[in-house]
């Protein structure tokens, strides 16, 4: 079965500075699809970056970027100039039909 | 911009009572999802729903939920007889093929008293 797991329960980062949110997964499929979602407090689910398995260039959303590395199963999302209104939570998701859900990353962003 | 919508965005409902969470999925999507989220827990799937019927389901999803789309725009969820531990924010989500990403709609709080 798969399975996605966040090791970092919180994050804290200083404004403006770069953090980056890990993320691994399991799975013996070969096609797939990776997604990182941000819930702020109000929690609506939103869409941050997706990553195609097939792809090997790493995607990248303005301040977001992935380091995806098929062969360790490693999906992490590095923000860029954070500010504050990148505080919430960080969902990594593994999909190729339904979603699989990581336990989440709550990131603070200190000012 | 397309966007999924849910109602209620809180529904507060007495323990053994049936609940039904209405979602609208954007228009040409085909697949369509339940999930749930306890508070300060993990989203869990619930349910996909494909062709006018359950493609998939969690073992979360017993006989106490259903799931119809009753006309060409409507996707809901029914809990026939709510428990104190159904109390989640349920989300739904669509998308317009098996293998594109999910759009999720904002979500509606349930609370079971």
């Amino acid at each position: 079965a798969q399975t996605v797991t966040q090791s970092q329960p919180e994050m804290s980062v200083q404004e403006a500075e770069t953090v980056t949110l890990s993320c691994t997964y399991d799975t013996s499929e070969s096609d797939y699809y990776l997604f990182w979602y941000k819930q702020p407090p109000s929690r609506q689910m939103i869409l941050v970056i997706r990553q195609e398995a097939y792809k090997q260039q790493n995607a990248t959303e303005n301040r977001f970027s992935v380091n995806f590395q098929k062969a360790a199963k490693s999906f992490s999302l590095k923000i860029s100039d954070s500010q504050l209104g990148d505080a919430a939570m960080y969902f990594c998701a593994y999909s190729n039909y339904q979603l699989i859900w990581g336990a989440g990353t709550k990131l603070i962003i200190k000012p | 911009e397309p966007e999924v919508t849910q109602t209620p965005s809180h529904q507060v409902t007495q323990m053994g009572q049936e609940v039904i969470l209405r979602c609208v999925p954007i228009s040409n999507h085909l697949y369509f999802y339940w999930y749930r989220q306890i508070l300060g827990q993990k989203v869990e799937f619930l349910v996909s729903f494909y062709n006018n019927e359950i493609s998939e389901k969690s073992e979360i999803f017993d006989d106490q939920f259903s799931v119809e789309r009753p006309d060409g725009s409507n996707f809901t969820l029914k809990i026939r007889s709510t428990k104190l531990e159904d109390s989640a924010m349920y989300f739904c989500a669509s998308k317009i093929t098996l293998y594109n990403e999910q759009f999720f709609g904002p979500g509606t709080r349930l609370t079971v008293l």
